[in-house]
């Protein structure tokens, strides 16, 4: 079984400019979840899809960011305009089941750096 | 809310030194507190588990006991090798969250040969 994939795993951007991320979550995993890392502080939690639906996006920090799962399969996280602030790791984690004793599956992250 | 605080880092320690990495919590209820490990360029791993207090975690020779008396979750290992350095993360999740986790700041172990 493929884990959790996440594209590209650095990225180098200038502030101003957009970046998109991209997670593939484990085949047949409805749950899909976006956390960051920002400057050695503690993963915090963006937000998470069932499926193709936003069930909680509580986490996600202001109106540049945008993260969509159309199909219900992969999911991107774009981020338009970046600021010099949104440097750090990105993970993505995916769950069959939403409920409390459902394992997650984290990727790799994607490193972002915006200079 | 929910909170994790984890020991301030890194920890540098040489091979076969006893390691602790603090970890306390606060949350309402019962959660389950867990740690994840990330080894350099892989992905976030679960190390070990407990969901109930005074149960103990255990997995590659590491331990940590639940204690909700002192909210404490703190991970020890008896003799640490030069392939444990990673990044160490306490974490927790409450039953009204679902499967969503808390995480600590993480903690930088270095183990010398």
């Amino acid at each position: 079984e493929a884990g959790v994939t996440q594209f590209p795993s650095h990225s180098v951007i200038e502030k101003g400019q957009t970046v998109t991320l991209r997670c593939d979550p484990i085949s047949g995993h409805d749950n899909l979840y976006w956390y960051r890392r920002v400057m050695g502080k503690e993963i915090k939690f963006l937000l998470h899809f069932v499926k193709e639906s936003k069930q909680d996006e509580s986490g996600m920090p202001n109106n540049r960011f945008l993260a969509e799962r159309t199909g219900g399969t992969y999911s991107t996280l774009k981020v338009q305009p970046a600021e010099l602030e949104d440097s750090g790791v990105y993970f993505c984690a995916s769950s069959r089941k939403s409920s409390y004793n459902s394992p997650l599956h984290f990727g790799n992250g994607t490193r972002l750096t915006v200079t | 809310g929910n909170s994790v605080t984890q020991m301030e880092g890194p920890v540098t320690l040489s091979e076969e030194a006893f390691l602790t990495i603090n970890c306390t919590y606060t949350a309402t209820g019962y959660p389950s507190l867990f740690w994840y490990v990330q080894y350099p360029g892989e992905g976030l791993q679960l190390l070990l588990k407990a969901t109930k207090a005074d149960d103990k975690g255990s997995n590659k020779g590491f331990e940590a006991t639940y204690r909700k008396e002192t909210t404490s979750f703190h991970l020890e290992k008896g003799s640490v090798q030069v392939s444990d350095s990673a990044v160490y993360f306490c974490a927790l999740k409450r039953e009204t969250s679902g499967s969503r986790l808390t995480f600590g700041e993480g903690t930088q172990l270095t183990v010398n040969p």
